[in-house]
């Protein structure tokens, strides 16, 4: 089966930086999914990493290790709209038909 | 339709009743997923249908829950005899699948009460 971990909460200040870490493991590793969802709202995506290294798309950048089984979401010159949870979630070869997510880190931006 | 739609937005209902959700993914998209997430939880895996290939239901938590797709447009989630630890708000997300990013579009949910 697979298991991912994050930190439940994060909290940071306008303009700052934060990271949010997922480490996580499979049976066979296809890549990593992050997905922002908004109170009330539903998930959508950010970001896809299927091979080491860093993905950078606007403020957001998303990194993965595959032989640590280690990734991290990063968000620069944070913004009030930033609060919400972010989800990372796993295809492995054991299961490349779905997604098992991670339960989430609930990100707070303080003005 | 521009996203995945989802019907109703909200149910209500008594504990013992059955319910039936209703999802209408994004036009051409082969994949279809449930999820449920409980307050302050992730999303569970409920189960996923692939073009005319038999689902994978391998996350459905009981045989009360049970879903049906007609070919590659509407889903149906209907979980019977609901009990209250099924309130949560139900997902549906469709995908193009094989294609990459392998990005899953959501909808809005389904959010269940059970009183």
């Amino acid at each position: 089966g697979q298991s991912l971990e994050q930190p439940s909460e994060v909290t940071a200040v306008e303009g700052a930086i934060v990271q949010i870490n997922c480490t996580y493991q499979t049976s066979g590793f296809y890549g990593l999914s992050w997905y922002q969802q908004h109170d009330g709202g539903a998930p959508t995506f950010l970001s896809y990493n299927a091979l080491d290294g860093l993905e950078e798309t606007g403020r957001f950048s998303s990194f993965l290790s595959r032989s640590d089984s280690y990734g991290y979401l990063l968000l620069q010159e944070l913004q009030m709209k930033d609060s919400a949870s972010y989800f990372c979630a796993v295809r492995d070869h054991g299961s490349a038909r779905q997604l098992t997510f991670g339960s989430g880190t609930q990100l707070t931006v303080l003005p | 339709g521009a996203g995945v739609s989802q019907s109703p937005s909200n149910k209500v209902t008594e504990k013992g009743k059955d319910v039936e959700l209703r999802c209408d993914p994004i036009s051409g998209h082969t994949a279809l997923y449930w999820y449920r997430q409980r307050l302050g939880q992730g999303l569970e895996f409920l189960i996923y249908f692939q073009g005319n290939s038999a689902p994978d239901k391998s996350g459905l938590p009981s045989d009360r829950f049970s879903a049906e797709r007609t070919g590659e447009s509407v889903s149906t989630l209907t979980i019977q005899r609901t009990q209250q630890e099924d309130s949560a708000v139900y997902l549906c997300a469709s995908s193009l699948e094989g294609r990459l990013p392998y990005e899953q579009y959501f909808g809005p949910g389904t959010r269940l009460t059970v009183t």
